[in-house]
This record gives C-alpha cells, structure tokens and sequence, in this order.
C-alpha cells in the first residue's frame, strides 16, 4: 500500500533562517506531488504540483521554492524566513485520476 | 483558471438534523470534484469522489454529494448528522483542460454539530 511520510512535524525558526521540508511517498510510481499551506486554520493554498522529476509549477510567487530531486521525493525550501511564512504545510500525492493522499502536516512558526 | 468556492464559514446543524455543506466550483473542461474533512492539526481525509458515471455519488461515513453540471455545484450532504461529524470541509476540483494534474481547494467550511 502506499504511505506518505511528512517531516518534521513541528519547527520553530528564526526570520532570516533557511527551511527544508522533506515528504516521501512509498509504494507507487511517477505520483503527483503537491506543497499547500494553511493559514490560521482555514483554506488550503496550492503553492506548487510536480508531475515528474525537476517539473515544478508554481502557483504563487513568494519566499519559497520546491524541488524532486527523486520521483518519489518532493521538498519545499527557503532561503530566508519572513514571518509571513508561518502556517501549516501540507503535502499531498494522487495520480491524474484520483483522489489526493495527505501527510500528517507540519507546523511552522517563524519566530 | 480553476477554483472552487465554499460560500458559508460555518455551519451549524443539531445532531440527528441533515446537513449540506455548500461547494460550486469553475473550470474550463469537464471537472473532477472531491470532498475532504479535516480534524484539528491533522492532514486532510477524502470523503468522496465525482470523476463520472453517476451524478449521486456516497463516500465515507455516511456522507453523499451530488454533481450538478448546470448549476456548477457538488454539495456535500448527510442525512442525520453526528457530533462527531463537527471538523472543517474542503471541496477540491481538477479541471480536464489542465490535464488533471492540478487540485485546488475551498476555502474550507466549518460543520458544528450540537447534541
């Protein structure tokens, strides 16, 4: 069965620090991945989708880049934290077809 | 471009009451619709699915929504709801022009369920 695997869980950084944030998927091949924040508990923003290897699209310009270095690996970076990019990240598999398969999500608060 | 809008914030309903958690959504083709929950710090769970065939569709734990092509609408209904049911709802699209490879969300709908 497939798994995705998100981490870590919760991170407090400093503005001006770099993020890393890594998911994993296991058990399929050549999956959609997808990076989305969450605000104050609300709506999801689709910040970026990759269908293949080093095909990234972004959906909204700002302090972030994501990047799959592997098929099944997709990371989402920062050079520089601004306060603004704290919330709640989310990524997510699916093929073309199907429904999406969410991580558990990680908390980050920008200090 | 794709979107989908959820038009209520909250939603409040008595348990043993139905309820419909409001979704219309845009696209330039023909759509894919999917319903998901979201409990408290929690990543999202899929409820159901609209890719074709019936326009009535049931998921998980007692929840159903209907595809409405001319209305552009894919409410999400339950007949009697539960306490439990109380979580955030999202309403997601892929839209066929984009190939399906993209899935936007709702702003997300709040169910509160009171005993």
């Amino acid at each position: 069965s497939q798994t995705i695997h998100q981490w870590p869980a919760t991170l407090v950084q400093p503005v001006g620090s770099p993020l890393s944030l890594e998911c994993t998927v296991e058990g399929t091949s050549n999956p959609n991945l997808y990076w989305y924040r969450q605000a104050a508990g609300r709506g999801l923003q689709l910040l970026f989708y990759s269908i293949g290897i080093d095909q990234i699209s972004s959906e909204v310009p700002q302090n972030l880049s994501a990047s799959r270095p592997q098929d099944r690996q997709f990371i989402l970076s920062s050079k520089k934290l601004l306060l603004s990019d704290s919330g709640f990240y989310l990524c997510a598999w699916s093929n073309w077809n199907t429904e999406a398969f969410f991580g558990q999500g990680t908390r980050l608060t920008v200090v | 471009a794709q979107s989908v809008a959820q038009p209520e914030d909250q939603v409040n309903v008595a348990e043993g009451n139905p309820l419909t958690v409001k979704c219309t959504y845009s696209v330039s083709g023909n759509p894919y619709l999917f319903w998901y929950v979201q409990y408290p710090n929690r990543g999202l769970q899929f409820l159901l699915k609209y890719i074709t065939g019936d326009n009535l569709v049931k998921g998980s734990y007692g929840f159903e929504a209907e595809f409405n092509k001319s209305q552009t609408s894919f409410h999400l209904k339950k007949p009697s709801a539960l306490v439990s049911d109380s979580a955030l709802y999202f309403c997601a699209v892929r839209d066929e022009n984009t190939g399906f490879q993209k899935l936007v969300f709702g702003t997300g709908t709040r169910l509160l369920v009171s005993p």
